[in-house]
């Protein structure tokens, strides 16, 4: 049962550390999602990536997140320096490339994030 | 007075019954859609897609309806049971990106 897997699941830190939070996307997708969901927003797009090559992340603060994909097998989200209004549920999703014309995402079971 | 957070959209309705839950969307480029449910505590789980060429689908127990000429979108869902409550988004994909834009969600509550 192929599933997209999220680490930690749950952090909590003090204003000004720095946070990763990593995701394994399911083998064979090739697009990744960050998404962020609060109370206040619902769940917001933060950034995406398509054979591990950025090609959005026009929903991100730019001067504290950052998004990579080291290899086909890891994302990361990192926050740095972190503030108390980051406190949210992360998700990662995953998905197959849409050429069959499917744009299913398929998410991980997140990672709640307090800070402090 | 100012309000604060999402006010979900909620329907409540008895175990055994069936639940229509709605959803608007505004894009007319729109061309495929989705139904997640998420539970408390869990991530946004696949329920059913539709691509924009088709007005309805089945699964188990769910149907999707699709209504194009008033941008309309209903989840159906057949003698509803109490893991059936969650709260339940719509998603669209506008034209060939890989985004999906999401509704605010609504909260369906199964009373036994």
């Amino acid at each position: 049962d192929a599933r997209v897997t999220q680490t930690p699941r749950d952090k909590v830190t003090e204003m000004g550390q720095e946070v990763t939070m990593r995701c394994q996307p399911i083998l064979g997708h090739n697009t990744v999602f960050w998404y962020r969901q609060t109370m206040m927003q619902g769940l917001e797009l933060l950034a995406y990536f398509r054979n591990r090559a950025p090609l959005d992340d026009s929903g991100m603060p730019k001067d504290r997140f950052s998004a990579e994909m080291p290899d086909a097998t890891l994302a990361t989200l990192k926050i740095q320096p972190s503030e108390p209004r980051d406190s949210a549920v992360y998700f990662c999703a995953s998905g197959p490339s849409g050429g069959s014309g499917s744009y299913t995402q398929y998410f991980g079971p997140g990672t709640r994030l307090t800070v402090l | 007075g100012e309000s604060v957070g999402l006010h979900l959209p909620t329907l409540s309705v008895q175990e055994g019954d069936n639940s229509i839950i709605n959803c608007a969307y505004s894009n007319s480029a729109s061309d495929y859609f989705i139904w997640y449910k998420q539970e408390s505590g869990k991530g946004p789980q696949f329920i059913i897609d539709i691509r924009s060429n088709m007005d309805k689908r089945q699964g188990q127990r769910v149907t999707v309806l699709l209504n194009k000429t008033v941008k309309h979108l209903s989840l159906q869902i057949a003698a509803t049971q109490p893991g059936d409550s969650a709260v339940y988004f719509c998603a669209e994909n506008r034209g060939g990106a890989q985004k999906l834009v999401f509704g605010q969600g609504t909260r369906l509550t199964i009373n036994p």
